[in-house]
């Protein structure tokens, strides 16, 4: 039983390079969410999606940033035009369809280490 | 004013103390509060998972939720070595919300 998979687990992109980072949930969880951490910070959501749709954007920045979960395939987030100050860990997190009133708590990937030169 | 506040530490402890983490928060809808535990350059690891306020015991360790004060607690019992890690509180409102994250607790236990 798979844990939250993704790939890679480092990546080094010059200025102005484009970063694909991808996310394969848990089997059977319908939603995935990505989350930043730079160094000496706590975990910062970015984006939360289900299938084929994007819930909540509110921490993606507004340019270069986007996020989709297709219906088939991993979950990808893509950073266009990369800059030194993108670098950091990103780790996906997945969970199961929320029970009726309730939540489902959120399960994490290792994580791809971003670096920018 | 920050969503989550948690002391970064550094904490270090003899082996078989009992460790106390803490966090405060400041939005009261916050109903469901989760413990992580983060090893250098891994993922983090779900530990606790509490709804609402109450007390929650799993081996060694015991989460505490107290709503009205906006406060909760880890504790970790005779703490081990393999405890060194960082330990990060976690906390959403409702289904399928993000987490809001302290900026965790760097923990060493001393052999």
């Amino acid at each position: 039983n798979a844990g939250v998979m993704q790939n890679p687990r480092h990546l080094v992109r010059r200025r102005g390079q484009e970063a694909r980072l991808r996310c394969s949930p848990v089997k059977g969880h319908s939603h995935v969410y990505w989350y930043r951490q730079l160094p000496e910070e706590g975990l910062k959501f970015m984006v939360y999606l289900q299938k084929e749709n994007i819930i909540d954007e509110s921490g993606m920045p507004k340019e270069r940033f986007s996020a989709e979960f297709p219906k088939e395939g991993p979950s990808i987030l893509r950073i266009q035009q990369v800059v030194r100050g993108d670098s950091a860990a990103y780790f996906c997190a997945s969970s199961p369809p929320a029970r009726q009133g309730g939540t489902d708590t959120q399960y994490f990937g290792p994580g791809t280490r971003l670096t920018v030169l | 004013q920050k969503e989550v506040e948690q002391d970064p530490g550094p904490l270090s402890v003899p082996e078989g103390a009992i460790v106390s983490l803490n966090c405060t928060y400041s939005n009261s809808a916050f109903q469901y509060f989760m413990w992580y535990r983060q090893y250098s350059r891994k993922g983090p690891e779900l530990l606790m998972y509490t709804y609402s306020s109450g007390n929650k015991e799993d081996g060694r360790f015991t989460a505490q939720v107290d709503k009205s004060s906006k406060y909760i607690s880890l504790f970790i019992r005779d703490s081990q070595p393999s405890d060194s890690a960082t330990y990060l509180c976690a906390m959403s409102w409702n289904t399928g919300n993000q987490f809001y994250f302290g900026t965790g607790t760097s923990l060493t236990v001393i052999p």
